[in-house]
């Protein structure tokens, strides 16, 4: 099975950084990767799928770049709202394996 | 507009069964696959399984498989989840989500339901 791993764990930061979350498969997916947003007590939203293609109604501060085995999201200008928890997701194979997800925290 | 809703969650104990329900709206459920997800409490996401949108594919992950069973019925838009022989460690809420693409398996879930907690515990 493909393994998913992402850094950081906990990303703590201010209104306004830039954050970039890196994503590594343990195999090449080419880029078959999903970004994932998640709040407490709610379900994941799709943010970014093949890698870099921003799902509808997405703000254009999330970017996704990368493919083979390396892969980031990058959110250009943090907002109150983007504080969460975000996975990556492959679905190159059917294990559609998850990343541990990062929690990303106020500074 | 897309929903999706879970049921059939609830406690039950080690080695019993329990079927979880989606109920789907707002999109021609018959052209897509459906996902099931869960999250045990406090931890990340975990893929379960997947089923085409005609049913005739479905995959499990290695923690289930031989244990759920995923199925549908296109008739009334409605996607379920047998689980059988269940451990303490299935513990989790399940999510239900759609594929992004018609009639694609090989998909990340772009619409997900609210879950649906189920609790294995003696």
């Amino acid at each position: 099975d493909i393994q998913m791993t992402q850094s950081p764990s906990t990303l703590s930061a201010s209104v306004g950084d830039r954050v970039t979350i890196t994503c590594r498969a343990s195999q090449r997916i080419t880029s078959w990767l999903a970004w994932y947003q998640q709040k407490p007590g709610k379900a994941p939203k799709l943010l970014i799928y093949k890698a870099s293609s921003l799902q509808n109604g997405v703000p254009s501060r999330f970017s996704g770049s990368g493919s083979g085995t390396e892969f980031t999201l990058t959110i250009s200008s943090l907002q109150p709202d983007d504080f969460a928890t975000y996975y990556c997701q492959q679905y190159n194979s059917f294990s559609y394996s998850f990343g541990q997800g990062t929690k990303v925290e106020i500074k | 507009q897309v929903q999706l809703v879970e049921s059939g969650g609830g406690v039950v104990q080690p080695g019993r069964s329990l079927r979880l329900s989606c109920a789907a709206s707002g999109f021609t459920f018959s052209s897509y696959g459906m996902h099931w997800v869960r999250q045990a409490p406090g931890k990340g996401l975990e893929w379960v399984a997947v089923i085409s949108y005609d049913g005739r594919n479905k995959y499990y992950a290695d923690s289930v498989k031989g244990r759920f069973t995923i199925s549908r019925d296109n008739s009334k838009n409605s996607l379920f989840l047998q689980l059988d022989s269940l451990r303490t460690e299935d513990t989790a809420v399940y999510y239900c989500a759609k594929t992004a693409m018609v009639f694609a398996v090989l998909q990340p879930g772009d619409y997900w339901g609210q879950g649906t907690l189920v609790t294995v515990s003696s």
